[in-house]
């Protein structure tokens, strides 16, 4: 089934951990986003990626590092989880960065203590 | 700085119609979308305006005035599963999507 996969579903991890969020879409599409969404506000882009071996900072960068060795693949790396960054994060994908549909996984749910 | 202002809440009766606003200020326009939001779950595509006027589909429509910086989404025949938080988004001039809050809708029978 074509879509978009986010793995993990939820996690709980302790301050000062270093934490992966995966995700991986087979839709073939170039652009690849990473959001997080917080209660009562709209979601915010963290990093985003035009197409292969490009990325880019969003609206919310810090603390946060991405890659995107192939097409398929666009992992979210916490290097040294805060509490601040509890929240669900989204990862999405476009056919390209201009003008055209986001498709949304189905989130990941993270709970920093 | 930009900005998207949407309703928090809105309250609707089972078969009526709603209208959620959505006023922005971003630099630069690229396309606004609507977006579904059903609790715990991912957002979903339901329309994308880039010129002035009305998109129908189906039940939904959606409007955008670029001039006066405003779109609005229309639901129709309500129903009870159109119960969800519906976000407004415009992409700016570096083609990011700017979100708002989203608008909360409850459908009473």
């Amino acid at each position: 089934i074509a879509g978009i996969t986010q793995a993990p579903t939820s996690q709980i991890l302790a301050a000062g951990r270093r934490m992966t969020l995966r995700c991986t879409q087979d839709m073939r599409h170039n652009a690849m986003y990473w959001y997080r969404q917080d209660l009562g506000l709209g979601l915010r882009l963290i990093h985003y990626s035009n197409t292969a071996g490009t990325t880019g900072k969003g609206e919310v960068p810090d603390g946060y590092s991405v890659s995107r060795a192939n097409t398929d693949d666009f992992p979210l790396t916490l290097a040294s989880a805060v509490p601040s960054q509890t929240s669900v994060y989204f990862c999405a994908s476009s056919r390209r960065l201009v003008g055209e549909t986001q498709y949304f996984g189905p989130g990941t749910r993270l709970l920093v203590l | 700085g930009q900005n998207i202002d949407q309703p928090t809440e809105m309250t609707a009766t089972e078969g009526a119609i709603v209208q959620i606003n959505c006023t922005y200020q971003t630099s630069g326009f690229n396309g606004l979308f609507w977006y579904q939001q059903h609790a715990g779950e991912a957002p979903t595509f339901l329309s994308y305006n880039v010129l002035d006027g009305l998109e129908e589909k189906g039940r939904f429509s959606s409007f955008l005035s670029r001039s006066k910086g405003y779109s609005y989404l229309l639901l129709k025949e309500l129903q009870m599963k159109d119960s969800a938080s519906y976000l407004c988004a415009v992409m700016d001039s570096n083609y990011q999507l700017i979100w708002g809050a989203g608008t909360k809708l409850i459908i009473k029978p």
